[in-house]
């Protein structure tokens, strides 16, 4: 089947620094991607949809210039968390969905990725 | 807009005891339905969907029907284990377009021998 490939599961950063979280489709194209935040015993907030080639999409409320996201091929999509605080510790997550034309196959999901920023 | 609504937990079973998690929906159209699983620590598994209304989605003795007029994807298992404990997370999509998915809140399921 289908798979997403997140990476790195675990990161620890300072405050003020910068994280990139990677997702990857391997087996295949990913035009959409979608990434999300997860609050310790919550659901997952959709903060964004990145698509190939475009400027990628923000949910109200989140913040373009501290969640940079790049699209920059049809199999990967990064999340760039920039200046990083302590309030931006959280599980991150992305998924894609496989074929917006052809037979609907559903979307597959990373294994996300637990930011500690300390 | 579209929504989905489910039962808060936590819930708490002895092993081989009878699941049912409500599921309800608010969307335009014909949504595809899905419930995913997210055990500790992990991202979320996809455990079952159904993509038109009368549908039955199963999966690992788990199931659940698209009931069009009730609006509704309960997701029930006859006997659950211990290692069904986790969280569950109904949610639905479009079937066109690149749309994302969109979640209920979780049910965080407990199961205890």
């Amino acid at each position: 089947g289908a798979v997403v490939s997140q990476h790195p599961s675990r990161v620890i950063c300072k405050s003020g620094t910068s994280v990139k979280i990677e997702c990857r489709s391997l087996d295949f194209q990913a035009t959409t991607m979608f990434w999300y935040r997860q609050f310790p015993k919550q659901s997952l907030m959709l903060m964004a949809t990145s698509n190939e080639g475009s400027k990628a999409t923000y949910e109200q409320g989140v913040e373009k210039d501290k969640f940079l996201i790049n699209h920059a091929s049809l199999t990967l999509s990064t999340l760039t968390v920039t200046s990083a605080h302590p309030e931006d510790s959280s599980f991150y997550i992305c998924s894609a969905r496989q074929s917006a034309q052809g037979p609907f196959y559903g979307y597959t999901f990373g294994s996300g990725t637990r930011l500690t920023v300390v | 807009g579209n929504s989905v609504t489910q039962m808060e937990g936590p819930v708490t079973l002895s092993e081989e005891a009878f699941l049912t998690i409500n599921c309800t929906y608010t969307a335009t159209g014909y949504p595809s339905l899905f419930w995913y699983v997210q055990y500790p620590g992990e991202g979320l598994q996809l455990l079952l969907k159904a993509t038109k209304a009368d549908d039955k989605g199963s999966n690992k003795g788990f199931e659940a029907t698209y009931r069009k007029e009730t609006t509704s994807f309960h997701l029930e298992k006859g006997s659950v284990q211990v290692s069904d404990s986790a969280v569950y997370f109904c949610a639905l999509s479009r079937n066109s377009g690149n749309t994302p998915l969109v979640f209920g809140k979780g049910t965080r399921l407990s199961v205890i021998a």
